[in-house]
């Protein structure tokens, strides 16, 4: 079965600064799909940005960016410009690339913390 | 209005109770998920359905069940709650494509 693995439970930044989130995952397929969600106060899931394994350039949505490393199986996630609102819990996830098989592991998040 | 619309969003309960979460969807998908979020642990996969004739367990699904009534609707139901079901669940659906649409979550407290 696939994991995914988050170690820091907590980490905090410098309002304007930049930080670096962590993520692991162990699988044996060669397609599949990564992501990042954010989950703020509200609550609500939000899509952050997604990799395809497939594809060797890292994924980019404006202050987000992420730092693919598929045979390490690293997928980290760097926020540029910290934001007050990017404080929330942060979860990487990864789903299995052949169709029929679009649910998410998820791993156990990253709280993070704007420091104003 | 939202696209994926869980009621209640929030609920109190007794150890024994049935109680059901609903779920419903505009979006159009056929594949719809129930996840649990407890702290310290993520969200974790109670069931799944990619279309109505179509449930499956995930990797919690013990003392759950659900039903797909429609497309458009996806019922998650506790039927003996006991304390430690008590977790913020969420439903979600998807299409072919691989990015998940998720509800605001129903927070369960199970006394």
């Amino acid at each position: 079965a696939q994991t995914v693995t988050q170690s820091q439970p907590e980490m905090s930044v410098q309002e304007a600064e930049t930080v670096t989130l962590s993520c692991t995952y162990d699988t044996s397929e060669s397609d599949y799909y990564l992501f990042w969600y954010k989950q703020p106060p509200s609550r609500q899931m939000i899509l952050v940005i997604r990799q395809e394994a497939y594809k060797q350039q890292n994924a980019t949505e404006n202050r987000f960016s992420v730092n693919f490393q598929k045979a390490a199986k690293s997928f980290s996630l760097k926020i540029s410009d910290s934001q007050l609102g990017d404080a929330a819990m942060y979860f990487c996830a990864y789903r299995r690339g052949n169709f029929g098989n679009e649910k998410l592991t998820f791993g156990t998040g990253t709280r993070l913390t704007i420091i104003p | 209005d939202a696209d994926v619309t869980q009621t209640p969003r929030n609920r109190i309960t007794k150890t024994g109770k049935r109680i059901m979460l609903e779920c419903s969807q505009t979006k159009g998908h056929d594949r719809m998920y129930w996840y649990r979020q407890d702290p310290g642990l993520g969200l974790r996969l109670i069931y799944y359905s990619f279309d109505v004739k179509d449930i499956n367990k995930g990797e919690i699904s013990d003392g759950y069940s659900v039903s797909r009534q429609a497309q458009a609707k996806f019922s998650l139901s506790l039927e003996s709650a006991i304390p430690n079901q008590t977790a913020l669940y969420f439903c979600a659906t998807s299409d072919h494509n691989e990015k998940l649409f998720f509800g605001s979550g129903t927070q369960l407290s199970v006394l």
